[in-house]
């Protein structure tokens, strides 16, 4: 079984520039996580899609964060225009369901650095 | 607001002992507590669930206790080897409805020397 994939794995760009991360999820899961893992702290929940509605998004900061899973597949995450304490691990989850039994799985997650 | 602390933030052990790792957490009214496992440059692996009704649960080498009362979780790594060596990270989560929404501690890196 294919797990969660996430692209690119890597990313360098400069303050006040913008960037974008994609996420596919297992096949079959419905709700989708976005988690923003600051070095040597543990990841902390940005958003949470169920199919493509959003069930939580309080700790986004929306002025600079936008996230959108359109047909409730994919995912993208975007972070315009970028700051320094942006810099992160963005992990993407999954689960089938949203609830008990639905265990979280974790992509390798995309490493931004922002100069 | 809860939070979750993990003490040491980093663990050295030969090859053959035992391992204890500690999580804390300041509000004790949990869903549920996970442990998870994250290898450099990798994404997370969950390894046990504890639900809050639960004092305990084992898989393999790997057993965990839950304190409710007492805000105290602690995951026990038997006759540990080199392939242990991660950084190991617990996470609760507060209700049903924010069953996906984990707050972490912020790990505790092992390594284990042959």
């Amino acid at each position: 079984e294919a797990g969660v994939a996430q692209s690119p794995r890597y990313k360098i760009i400069e303050k006040r520039q913008s960037v974008a991360f994609w996420c596919n999820p297992i096949s079959g899961h419905a709700t989708l996580y976005w988690y923003q893992q600051i070095l040597g702290q543990g990841p902390k929940l940005l958003i949470q899609f169920q199919n493509n509605g959003v069930v939580d998004d309080s700790q986004l900061p929306k002025d600079r964060f936008s996230a959108e899973r359109l047909k409730g597949v994919d995912s993208t995450l975007k972070i315009q225009p970028a700051k320094l304490e942006d810099s992160a691990v963005y992990l993407c989850a999954s689960s089938f369901q949203r609830g008990p039994g639905g265990e979280l799985f974790f992509g390798e997650g995309s490493r931004l650095t922002v100069l | 607001k809860q939070e979750v602390t993990q003490i040491p933030a980093a663990l050295s052990v030969p090859e053959g002992e035992n391992l204890v790792l500690n999580c804390s957490f300041t509000d004790s009214a949990i869903y549920n507590l996970q442990w998870f496992r994250q290898d450099p440059g990798k994404g997370l692996t969950s390894l046990l669930l504890i639900q809050s009704s639960q004092r305990e649960q084992t898989s393999g080498r790997l057993n965990a206790s839950l304190d409710k009362s007492s805000g105290r979780s602690t995951l026990y790594i038997a006759a540990s080897q080199p392939g242990d060596s991660a950084t190991y990270l617990c996470a609760v989560s507060m209700t049903t409805d924010s069953w996906g929404k984990l707050q972490f501690g912020a790990g505790t890196q092992v390594v284990v020397t042959p």
